[in-house]
């Protein structure tokens, strides 16, 4: 089945620590997107990609970054630079006009 | 940007009865998309419009494209106990150069058995 994988569902994160969220589909969409929720705040988008080897900031991409070396994977990597990372992060992809498939989600917590 | 606004933010239903919920935005939309987020989970697309005044259901799910193409609405019939989650509207928005879906920012179903 074609879907769209997150990986760890939940993942804890020490003060001052990188940490690298995985993402990886087998739809063969061109388009992935990261997405941060936190509570009443609906979807925000951190960074997306259109094509391999490239990839553009979204609204909040401050303290993350991103690589996307094969069409399959878009990872993501919240860093020491992020001050307040506690929160739900989607993987998408897919074309617009037919609605992104969205992974389901890893939960990120500063201990 | 364009921004989509959704009402109502929450609500709470009694089992059995209907829902309504809709979006709004000041500007022209070409395809408005209906999504459900279950409590922990990504978001699964529901419904998918593409014409203005197009009127869409899927089992006890029902969207319409605004005529206006400014707005959208959802409607559940007979909620049930699993009907429990935030619903988004989104949209790619109109003219050249769009590279994401706007969403709004939902409405949160709560349904009381």
């Amino acid at each position: 089945d074609g879907g769209i994988t997150q990986s760890p569902k939940y993942l804890f994160r020490k003060e001052g620590q990188n940490v690298t969220l995985s993402c990886e589909q087998n739809l063969n969409h061109d388009a992935m997107y990261w997405y941060r929720q936190d509570p009443g705040q609906g979807l925000r988008l951190i960074y997306y990609s259109q094509i391999v080897n490239d990839f553009q900031k979204g609204d909040i991409a401050e303290g993350y970054s991103v690589s996307r070396e094969k069409k399959e994977s878009f990872p993501l990597t919240v860093t020491s630079a992020q001050k307040n990372p506690t929160a739900f992060y989607l993987c998408a992809s897919g074309p617009l006009r037919y609605g992104y498939t969205f992974g389901s989600g890893t939960r990120l917590t500063v201990v | 940007g364009q921004q989509l606004n959704q009402s109502p933010q929450s609500m709470f239903i009694q089992e059995g009865e209907d829902v309504s919920m809709n979006c709004t935005s000041s500007s022209i939309f070409n395809t408005w998309l209906w999504y459900k987020q279950d409590p922990g989970e990504g978001p699964v697309l529901l419904i998918a419009l593409y014409k203005a005044g197009e009127l869409t259901s899927n089992g006890r799910l029902t969207a319409q494209f605004g005529i206006t193409r400014k707005d959208s609405f959802l409607n559940i019939s007979a909620s049930i106990p699993s009907d429990v989650g935030i619903y988004f509207c989104a949209g790619p928005p109109s003219g050249a150069g769009s590279y994401q879906l706007t969403f709004g920012k939902g409405t949160k179903l709560s349904v009381i058995p």
